[in-house]
């Protein structure tokens, strides 16, 4: 099965300041990388995606970069702002034998500091 | 606000004890999945229904066991609970088999005493 592996698992920045989150994931058949944000006690809500044939997509502050050969994909939020603090899970879909389940890294909380 | 509805929003129970969480998918959505959210553990995908048909299983123990009905809503039930089963647990939907956005309903959290 799939394996996601995400660091770091806090990070502090000032706010205005940019935050990067990185995730590598096992394996190669997966095509689908969604980032969700989570604030405490709420639901996860998916805030950008990434698909396996596009290397970078972007939104506003947020951009996400894919790289395929090395299995990793990393989150990328500028200019943060304290509505930025949060848990946020990377996740990678493994498309196999008829199974589309996400697999999620364990998440990185963030805290931008005003 | 997702259009997933979970219930109820906090379960209360005893070890030994069984119980059972409700999901309703969004509007026209066919896939139902559940996942396990603990403290050490991060977002566990447990199991995916589409249309009435179980599609992919993960990290469900045996204890626990799903159904999706005709209307497309969900159940998860949970037995013979133990201390370590207290969780939140997220049930999501998307619109296809492989749907890409899966949006998340706001959770049970379940204490097990």
């Amino acid at each position: 099965g799939e394996n996601v592996e995400q660091h770091p698992s806090t990070l502090s920045v000032q706010e205005g300041d940019s935050a990067v989150i990185k995730c590598t994931y096992s394996d190669s058949a997966s095509n689908y990388f969604p980032w969700y944000k989570q604030e405490l006690g709420k639901r996860p809500q998916l805030i950008i995606d990434i698909r396996s044939n596009v290397g970078e997509k972007k939104d506003q502050r947020i951009a996400v970069t894919l790289n395929k050969t090395a299995k990793h994909f990393s989150l990328h939020i500028t200019e943060t702002q304290p509505e930025d603090s949060a848990v946020y899970f990377c996740a990678a879909r493994y498309s196999g034998a008829g199974s589309y389940q996400l697999t999620f890294g364990k998440g990185t909380k963030l805290s931008v500091i005003p | 606000d997702s259009g997933v509805t979970q219930t109820p929003k906090h379960l209360i129970t005893a070890t030994g004890q069984r119980v059972t969480l409700r999901c309703s998918p969004r509007s026209g959505d066919l896939s139902v999945y559940w996942y396990q959210q603990s403290l050490d553990q991060g977002l566990q995908f447990l199991i995916q229904y589409y249309n009435g048909e179980e599609r992919a299983k993960g990290n469900i123990l045996e204890r626990f066991s799903a159904q999706q009905f005709p209307d497309l809503h969900s159940e998860l039930n949970l037995s013979s609970l133990e201390l370590g089963d207290s969780a939140l647990y997220f049930c999501a939907s998307s619109v296809a088999l492989a749907g890409d956005t899966q949006y998340f309903g706001p959770g049970t959290r379940l204490t097990v005493l």
